[in-house]
């Protein structure tokens, strides 16, 4: 079964400070797509990155960088120089298998950044 | 500008009424989907189309309908055969193919009264 783990229900940081988003996923497909979004107080989900499963290179864009490790199953989100207006609720999807565009959505990771 | 338009923002349900929620898109999208959103909890499938006159159930369908009639519209409703309504409830969508990321609409929270 296809599956998507984000072990941290709330983090919580001082401006300025790094901080790691994990995520955890299962999967037999040999071929799955990998997605963060951001979920603002105002309630819509904004897409951040999609990577897929043949690309294992980090990716940095500005403050956000995404580390994904095939071997570990793992797909963590970092960002560095935390600003209040980072906080939000943060999920990690997996893109499943079969013919349409189905998503399986991790709990979400509460982030709260204080002044 | 091109987005997702989800209507009204906040709704209340009487007991044994019927409710529709409203999503209308301008992206010229193939696909698209309702999730529900409970606290703490990540999106849980209710339904999603793939293309006008067609949708099928996902995980979460029962007590729910939809309808596609045009490419731009895909309305959720509520029966009163669901028993827990009250949550927030996401509409999507995208080009089709799974490499797409979907995109997403600011939400209707929808309440018992």
């Amino acid at each position: 079964a296809q599956k998507v783990t984000q072990a941290q229900t709330e983090i919580s940081v001082v401006e300025k400070e790094d901080v790691t988003l994990d995520c955890v996923y299962e999967t037999r497909d040999t071929t799955y797509y990998l997605f963060w979004y951001k979920q603002p107080p105002s309630g819509e989900l904004v897409f951040l990155i999609r990577r897929n499963s043949f690309d294992e290179q980090n990716e940095i864009s500005g403050r956000y960088s995404w580390n994904f490790q095939k071997s570990t199953s793992s797909f963590n989100f970092t960002i560095t120089a935390s600003q209040v207006v980072d906080s939000a609720v943060y999920f990690c999807a997996l893109s499943e298998t079969g013919g349409y565009n189905k998503l399986i959505f991790g709990a979400g990771t509460r982030l709260a950044v204080h002044p | 500008d091109g987005g997702i338009t989800q209507s009204p923002k906040y709704l209340f349900r009487k007991e044994g009424q019927n409710v529709t929620l409203s999503c209308e898109q301008n992206l010229n999208h193939d696909a698209m989907y309702w999730y529900r959103q409970d606290p703490g909890q990540g999106l849980r499938l209710i339904y999603y189309s793939q293309i006008v006159n067609d949708f099928q159930k996902g995980d979460i369908a029962e007590g729910y309908s939809v309808s596609r009639e045009k490419k731009e519209s895909f309305p959720l409703t509520v029966t009163s055969a669901q028993k827990n309504p009250t949550a927030f409830y996401l509409c999507a969508s995208s080009p089709g193919p799974r490499e797409q990321p979907q995109h997403f609409g600011d939400g209707t929270r929808l309440s018992i009264l």
